[in-house]
C-alpha cells in the first residue's frame, strides 16, 4: 500500500537561507508524485510533480524537488527562503487512479 | 475563470442535522473527489467519482455519502453529523481518472459539529 511520511511537523528558517522539506514515501510500483502548497485559509495548490520524465522536477515559485527510486525520497528545497513561502506543505503520491495519499503535512515558518 | 468552488466556506451544526456541502467545477473534469483534512493526518479521501452516476468510497467513508448525478458537481451529504466529523474538508476535481494528473482543489469547508 501507498504511504508518504513527512519528517518535521514544523520547519523554521531564516529569511534567504535554504528549505529543505522532507519526504519518504511507500509505493509497489514507480509512482507518481507531488507537492502541494497550502496558504493560510487557502485550497492546496499544486507546486510540481515527479511523472518519471526527469528526477530533478522544478516547479512554481522556485522550489524543486530530485527523485531518488534508491532512497524512496522525494524531497522539497529552495535555495534561498522569502517571507511569503510561509505555508504548510504536502507531499503526496498516487499509483493507480488519481487518488492521493497524502503525508501528514510540515509547516513551514520564515523568520526576518 | 478555471475553479472548484465549495460552499458554505464555514458551518457549525448540531449532532443529528443533516447538511450538504456543495463543490462544483467549470473545466468540465471527469475526476472529482472530497478529502478531509486533520491536524497530523493530512488529508484523507472520503469519496471519489470518476464520472456522472458513478462513485466509490474512498478511505474514510464511514458517516458520508455523495452524488454525482451531473458532471460539474459533487456535493457531499452527512446525514447524521457528529462530533468526530469536525473538520476542513476540500473537493478536488481532475481532467481524468489517469494517476499523474493534477488535483485542483476547492478553497475548503471548515465544519464544526457540537
Amino acid at each position: 500500500a501507498q504511504s508518504v511520511t513527512q519528517l518535521g511537523s514544523h520547519v523554521s528558517v531564516s529569511e534567504g537561507a535554504l528549505v529543505l522539506l522532507r519526504c519518504n514515501y511507500s509505493s509497489s510500483v514507480p509512482p507518481y508524485l507531488f507537492w502541494y502548497v497550502q496558504y493560510p485559509n487557502q485550497g492546496l495548490q499544486l507546486l510540481l510533480k515527479y511523472t518519471s520524465a526527469a528526477t530533478l522536477v522544478k516547479g512554481i515559485n522556485g522550489f524543486e524537488a530530485e527523485f531518488k527510486k534508491s532512497e524512496t525520497s522525494f524531497h522539497l528545497t529552495k535555495p534561498s527562503a522569502h517571507m511569503s513561502d510561509a505555508a504548510e506543505y504536502f507531499c503526496a503520491v498516487t499509483e493507480y487512479g488519481n487518488k492521493l495519499v497524502f503525508g501528514a503535512g510540515t509547516i513551514l515558518r520564515v523568520k526576518s | 475563470e478555471a475553479q472548484v468552488t465549495q460552499n458554505p466556506r464555514y458551518l457549525i451544526t448540531v449532532t443529528g442535522k443533516k447538511l450538504t456541502v456543495t463543490c462544483s467545477q467549470n473545466m468540465n473534469h471527469e475526476y472529482m473527489s472530497w478529502y478531509r483534512q486533520d491536524p497530523g493526518l493530512g488529508l484523507r479521501q472520503i469519496y471519489y467519482s470518476m464520472n456522472v452516476e458513478v462513485t466509490d468510497k474512498g478511505d474514510v467513508p464511514e458517516g458520508y455519502k455523495v452524488s454525482r448525478k451531473e458532471k460539474r458537481n459533487f456535493p457531499l451529504i452527512l446525514e447524521s453529523p457528529s462530533p468526530n466529523q469536525t473538520s476542513l474538508y476540500f473537493c478536488a476535481s481532475s481532467p481524468t481518472r489517469q494517476a499523474g494528473t493534477e488535483a485542483f482543489f476547492g478553497q475548503g469547508t471548515r465544519l464544526t459539529v457540537v
